[in-house]
């Protein structure tokens, strides 16, 4: 069985770039979520993707926006990168949107300088 | 709004003892409590989680106590391991063990001396 699997591990960016993090869900879980982690922080949500269709989203504004594929794969695409984007972005998945239990990935360093 | 707020931030015990880690929520609406575990370089992982129709969870030696009324919970490790020197987040959600929009706490950092 294959975990979640994040990349790239660890970036660099500058202010006003873009940037797209990739997640390979873990075998046979139809629903990504994405959490924000910064530095001596708890995750916070960022939103979620069940059956390719954003299901809820955190407190983000729109330049942070998402994808997920047949595949259940998914990205996170974040524009207009800002100094405080920095931080670990962490992927999770699950069987069901409301239920069972979230798997992380290792997480995406994203730095912006 | 800090919705979850847990405490202490970094706790240090020695080995055998009892590592307690507290948070407090303020939306009443969390019905769903879980613990999650961080290793440096590793995403979080469940380790135990609770429902408040139970004051009590134990599982091998981690255990959730909560106490509706005060709004609070908390995790004790008994016989605390080096191996267990990792952040530890308290989380919170609605929907009754809905893993959809997880609230964390800030971490807290144990350290197990041996």
């Amino acid at each position: 069985e294959t975990g979640v699997t994040q990349s790239p591990t660890h970036l660099i960016k500058t202010r006003g770039q873009q940037v797209t993090l990739r997640c390979s869900s873990q075998s046979g879980h139809n629903t990504v979520s994405w959490y924000q982690q910064a530095l001596g922080q708890g995750p916070q949500f960022i939103f979620q993707y069940y059956r390719e269709e954003e299901n809820g989203r955190g407190n983000f504004p729109p330049r942070f926006s998402g994808l997920q594929f047949p595949n259940y794969s998914s990205e996170l695409n974040v524009n207009a990168l800002e100094l405080d984007d920095s931080a670990l972005y962490l992927c999770a998945s699950s069987l069901g949107r409301n239920t069972g239990e979230l798997f992380f990935g290792e997480g995406s360093r994203l730095t912006v300088l | 709004q800090q919705q979850v707020k847990q405490s202490p931030q970094s706790l240090i015990v020695q080995k055998g003892g009892i590592s307690i880690i507290n948070c407090a929520y303020e939306n009443t609406a969390f019905d769903y409590f879980p613990w999650y575990q961080q290793f440096p370089g590793k995403g979080p992982a469940l380790l135990i989680a609770i429902r408040p129709d139970v004051s009590e969870k134990k599982e091998g030696r981690f255990t959730i106590s909560f106490n509706k009324s005060a709004k609070q919970f908390s995790l004790h490790i008994m016989d605390s391991q080096p191996g267990d020197s990792a952040t530890y987040f308290c989380a919170a959600s609605i929907g009754g063990g809905s893993n959809y929009k997880l609230t964390f706490g800030k971490g807290t950092l144990l350290t197990v001396n041996p």
